[in-house]
């Protein structure tokens, strides 16, 4: 697709509770980032991916959260056992290249209430 | 990555050239400054991107310093539409974007 879908548009759960977010980066794309913005403004980069291998996985929390990018599927993130401060926007981004040479192109976000 | 300030605000009136500064004093050589915006709650836009030379697309102009430390994004004719918070980055080819806090720009009528 010409832009980067990014399902469900909200989520609630229960804290305890498990969530997975989806990303299809737009198609051609060999680069997938995953970003979670908490406050207004303040973005937080959580993991990239080179096709299905993990690129960079700095920021991903150690515990509770996972994320995969699988041949011919969305790419994934999940939390295991969602806690309140989880609530966040949670945006996919993805790229031909990486880094400097590129645009990323964001989609429109999943928003995540931990209740 | 290297660390951006931004102003936290600014208003422009409708119409007129929006120029948003940007410092990136720790910039080194291999790092491009990247502009995004954020329009309500959506998905962060790309806008221009630029290493050393000034850069000009149907969005907007980037004037980077000689000495690359600091940057001006740049409006030219603001609408209404173009309210929204802007981002300066600056990163390297290691693939992830750091994001600063942003400029909330307030386009006026």
């Amino acid at each position: 697709g010409e832009e980067v879908a990014q399902t469900p548009k909200h989520l609630v759960r229960g804290e305890g509770q498990k969530a997975k977010l989806y990303c299809a980066p737009i198609k051609g794309h060999s680069y997938v980032f995953w970003y979670q913005q908490v406050l207004k403004n303040e973005f937080k980069f959580l993991i990239s991916f080179q096709n299905e291998n993990v690129f960079d996985e700095t920021g991903m929390p150690k515990e509770r959260f996972s994320a995969k990018c699988l041949p011919n599927s969305p790419c994934s993130l999940e939390i295991q056992a969602t806690k309140l401060e989880d609530s966040a926007v949670y945006f996919c981004a993805s790229s031909q290249k990486k880094g400097a040479y590129t645009e990323a192109f964001f989609g429109q976000g999943t928003r995540l209430t931990v209740v | 990555d290297a660390k951006t300030t931004q102003p936290t605000s600014m208003d422009c009136a409708e119409g007129r050239a929006a120029n948003l500064p940007c410092n990136h004093s720790t910039i080194s050589g291999n790092e491009y400054v990247y502009w995004y915006r954020q329009i309500h709650s959506q998905g962060p836009q790309y806008i221009i991107h630029g290493l050393k030379n000034n850069e000009t697309n149907e969005m907007a102009s980037l004037i980077i310093t000689e000495d690359r430390k600091s940057s001006t994004l740049i409006l030219p004719h603001a609408t209404l539409r173009d309210t929204a918070v802007y981002y300066c980055i600056v990163h390297t080819n290691a693939g992830k974007s750091t994001f600063g806090d942003g400029t909330t720009l307030t386009v006026k009528p």
